[in-house]
This record gives structure tokens, sequence and C-alpha cells, in this order.
């Protein structure tokens, strides 16, 4: 989607408590939902994504949701730990036709000891 | 190659110079986009090629920018008449095919102008 918004910005949670991180999107034409991690000095790297024709998408401790009608989804981290301390970014895309890919800014996640 | 190559990976330059970076993508990977990232921010859409041709430079702040892939492989992201704002961490992405799933990225060039 051309345009993207990510909240909070930063978010510190203490151990082993669950994580959210909400966007929403602008582009109805939107289907398909990646979320990237960031650790410090290193490149993003997908953690899990979503298409448009599912609600919920979860592998072990992550999850994704969305809703195409308020077009907002989210990334959800349950029991947290320490390496999940990083950044985290959305994107809202158009799957089937390459064209470009607008990030939301950013959710710097720190995990308290 | 095994991943997305960027190089060099650090570049320091004096304000008024001329730079390229370089990017390597995965061997077969069609789609190729730069991002700038700047500190503590979200990756910033710049332009991105299918195969050979730009296929939206929309994100190019301005005329000092360019970038080409003449063999529908590796690009390289060209900046003149460098200014201090340009300072940020360049990084390459890439994808298997015409959809956007997926995107590898490269471990990025960290440019700094002087």
């Amino acid at each position: 989607g051309e345009n993207v918004e990510q909240h909070p910005s930063t978010l510190s949670v203490q151990e082993g408590d669950s994580a959210v991180i909400k966007c929403t999107y602008s582009d109805s034409a939107s289907n398909y939902f990646p979320w990237y991690k960031q650790e410090l000095g290193k490149r993003p790297q997908l953690i899990i994504d979503i298409r448009s024709n599912v609600g919920e998408k979860k592998d072990q401790r992550i999850a994704v949701t969305l809703n195409k009608t308020a077009k907002h989804f989210s990334l959800h981290i349950t029991e947290t730990q320490p390496e999940d301390s990083a950044v985290y970014f959305c994107a809202a895309v158009r799957y089937s036709s390459a064209s470009k890919i607008i990030f939301g800014s950013g959710t710097r996640l720190s995990i308290r000891p | 190659g095994a991943g997305v190559s960027q190089t060099p990976s650090n570049k320091v330059t004096e304000k008024g110079k001329y730079v390229e970076l370089r990017c390597d993508p995965i061997s077969g990977h069609t789609a190729l986009y730069w991002y700038r990232q700047s500190l503590g921010q979200g990756p910033e859409f710049l332009i991105y090629f299918q195969g050979t041709g730009a296929a939206d430079d929309s994100g190019l702040p301005n005329d000092r920018f360019f970038a080409v892939r003449p063999e529908g492989s590796v690009s390289t992201l060209k900046i003149q008449r460098t200014e201090r704002g340009d300072s940020a961490v360049y990084l390459c992405a890439s994808i298997p095919q015409a959809t956007n799933e997926k995107l590898f990225f490269g471990s990025g060039t960290q440019l700094s102008v002087l």
C-alpha cells in the first residue's frame, strides 16, 4: 500500500510478557502483509507474513492478525525473550504485481530482564 | 551467490563527491529494490527494477540520485554531488520472481558524507 502507519514507535515489555505492534494501511488492494525483524547492525529479515485470504497466522511464539475491513494488521509476540529485542517493520503490498514496497516506520522492541 | 551482496560495506566521502554503491542480488532474482535507512527509521523506498528497467523510481529524492541495472543482475546506485544529508545506510533487496513475497536484503552500505 502507498501509506503504512506503524505504532508504537518504541515498546518495552518485561521478559515473558506479550508484545503487540500494530499497522494500518491505506491501499485497499493490498493483499500481502509481511513483518521484518532487524537486529542492531544487521539486515532486515522476514519473520512472518500473511495473505489477505486468512485472518490469522501463527508460527511458534509469533502471530499476525489481519482485519481487512478496518485495514489494519498486528504482530503478536508471546513469552518474549531477550533475543526478541530488535526493530520490527511491517509492510502492506499487492502480492501479484511487483511494485514498490513501502515499510512502516518501525517499532523498537526492548525486552526487560 | 548465497545472498544479496552489497559493496562497499562502508563508504566515507567528502561533501560534493560522487559515489557508486553496488548491489549483487541472488542469482535469478528478477526484481531488485533500493532503500535508504537513517538511524532509527524504517527503510525508505528509493527505486525498484524489474529486469533491466526501472519500474518505479518515485522514491529517488532528487536528480543527484540515479540507479542502473544494465544486464538485469547487478545494480549500481549513483549519487552525485553528495551532501551530508545523504549519510545513511543504503539497503538493497531482491525477490525471486515477479511478486512481492519475501524480500531478501543485503547487509547494506553505510555511507558517511563529511
